[in-house]
């Protein structure tokens, strides 16, 4: 256990439907991340968060919509979502910004039909 | 743009080897680079994180270095076990004036040891 906790770890979603990734840490860190990982490429970096504050958002297509409401929990919410958006999604979160270790969720598997 | 390389994409050894697995990236403007484990299915665990100012990290059978003007990091592993076994990942924090940046991956290295 990493202390960063993902619910639901499964999802199957069709195109039309609207349903939201939680993300939790328990470790009172301050910065939160959302990451892609798709088969056979390279984990994507999707959004940063800083103290509730969004700080980055890597061309994400806005059928993903992040959302912050405190500095222990995270949301992806997803609507209107196409098949190659299947993926692994994986929450991390760290002390600080910059110079801190991150830490990973076991990810939710998404799969869009 | 920063790029990380990972060689070898694949490796199965016998049980008990001595092994390195490679990372290179081609920005050496960084923070840190920090090496993970993802089993099948799973999420990523951090094995060792190095400050760019450090040049290797110790941690058990595992010894990470890094030689950031080169852009070049490897992952020591010592006395392989069939639970080494994993995908092992290698990732960079850029240095951007301090920004909140996250971290650029690489495509990982499949080891597999032998029992």
């Amino acid at each position: 256990e990493t202390g960063v906790t993902q619910t639901p770890r499964h999802l199957v979603m069709g195109m039309t439907n609207k349903k939201s990734l939680k993300c939790e840490q328990h470790l009172g860190h301050n910065a939160m991340y959302w990451y892609k990982q798709s088969a056979k490429k390279p984990l994507e970096l999707m959004f940063v968060y800083s103290l509730e504050e969004r700080v980055e958002n890597n061309s994400v297509p806005s059928r993903f919509s992040p959302e912050c409401p405190n500095s222990s929990h995270l949301f992806l919410h997803l609507h209107t979502l196409q098949p190659e958006d299947s993926a692994l999604y994986l929450c991390a979160s760290s002390q600080g910004t910059s110079n801190y270790e991150q830490y990973f969720g076991p990810g939710t598997r998404l799969t869009v039909t | 743009k920063q790029e990380v390389t990972q060689i070898p994409a694949a490796l199965s050894v016998p049980e008990g080897e001595n092994l390195v697995l490679n990372c290179s990236f081609t920005d050496s403007a960084i923070y840190n680079l920090q090496w993970f484990r993802q089993d099948p299915g799973k999420g990523l665990t951090s094995l060792l994180l190095i400050q760019s100012s450090q040049r290797e990290q110790t941690s058990g059978r595992l010894n990470a270095s890094l030689d950031k003007s080169s852009g070049r990091s490897t992952l020591y592993i010592a006395a392989s076990q069939p639970g080494d076994s994993a995908t092992y990942l290698c990732a960079v924090r850029p240095d951007s004036g301090g920004g909140a940046d996250g971290l650029t991956f690489g495509k990982g290295t499949h080891l597999i040891i032998q029992p």
